[in-house]
């Protein structure tokens, strides 16, 4: 139990496009859904957290107009990146909880590149 | 500023023995604590879950947390070469599961054969 799935698994953009990725939580409803990103050599760092129906809220850093999230569902967040330049590039990963635990979820993340 | 600290390591660990893996944090106020193991290109992968203090055990894992020492601790017993990865630990704040976590850079394990 508790499968969140990520799609696209990876992604090239060229530099000024926009890219969507989608967090599915498969087995449960979400009550909550995060959004990660990790760069090369270094730790995950939270960038945002959606509740369904309600806006997201950002961590200090985080350009809310850039990283566009939307939580239509409790299975579904999409993370759009807008604009993408080469500095976006990296891995980006949701997690969710079930709501019953502190427990988080993580999807199998969504590797960037942005030429 | 919350901030979770972690020995990169790498830490080499003969194969069958003990690794031991620590963690300090600095925001008193967390409540929820846990171990993620992460291979190479991978997500994380939920390891442990500790929320008060004393030990946990489950199978050849044993979390460890000391609230007033702001510590956290994984043993890895009878260790395989498949155990080899990095161990993220990760703080909740206080609002439970509504808390995004926050992460230490990871330990590097190495078990050797």
């Amino acid at each position: 139990g508790a499968v969140v799935s990520q799609h696209p698994s990876w992604v090239i953009c060229k530099s000024g496009t926009s890219v969507k990725i989608e967090c599915r939580s498969l087995d449960f409803q979400a009550t909550t859904m995060f959004w990660y990103r990790q760069f090369p050599k270094q730790s995950l760092m939270l960038m945002a957290t959606s509740n369904e129906g309600s806006k997201a809220t950002y961590e200090q850093g985080v350009e809310k107009d850039k990283f566009l999230i939307n939580h239509a569902s409790l299975t579904l967040s999409t993370l759009t990146v807008t604009s993408a330049h080469p500095e976006d590039s990296s891995f980006y990963i949701c997690s969710a909880t079930t709501g019953s635990s502190y427990e988080q979820y993580f999807g199998p993340g969504t590797r960037l590149t942005v030429t | 500023q919350k901030e979770v600290e972690q020995n990169s390591g790498p830490l080499s660990v003969p194969e069958g023995a003990i690794a031991s893996l620590n963690c300090t944090y600095s925001d008193r106020v967390s409540q929820s604590f846990f171990w993620y193991r992460q291979y190479s290109g991978k997500s994380p992968e939920l390891i442990m879950s500790i929320y008060s203090n004393g030990d946990k055990e489950d199978g050849r894992f044993t979390a460890q947390l000391n609230k007033a020492s702001q510590y956290v601790s994984l043993l890895i017993r009878d260790s395989q070469p498949s155990d080899s990865a990095t161990y993220l630990c990760a703080v909740g704040g206080s609002g439970g599961g509504a808390d995004g976590l926050t992460f230490g850079k990871g330990t590097h394990l190495i078990i050797q054969p």
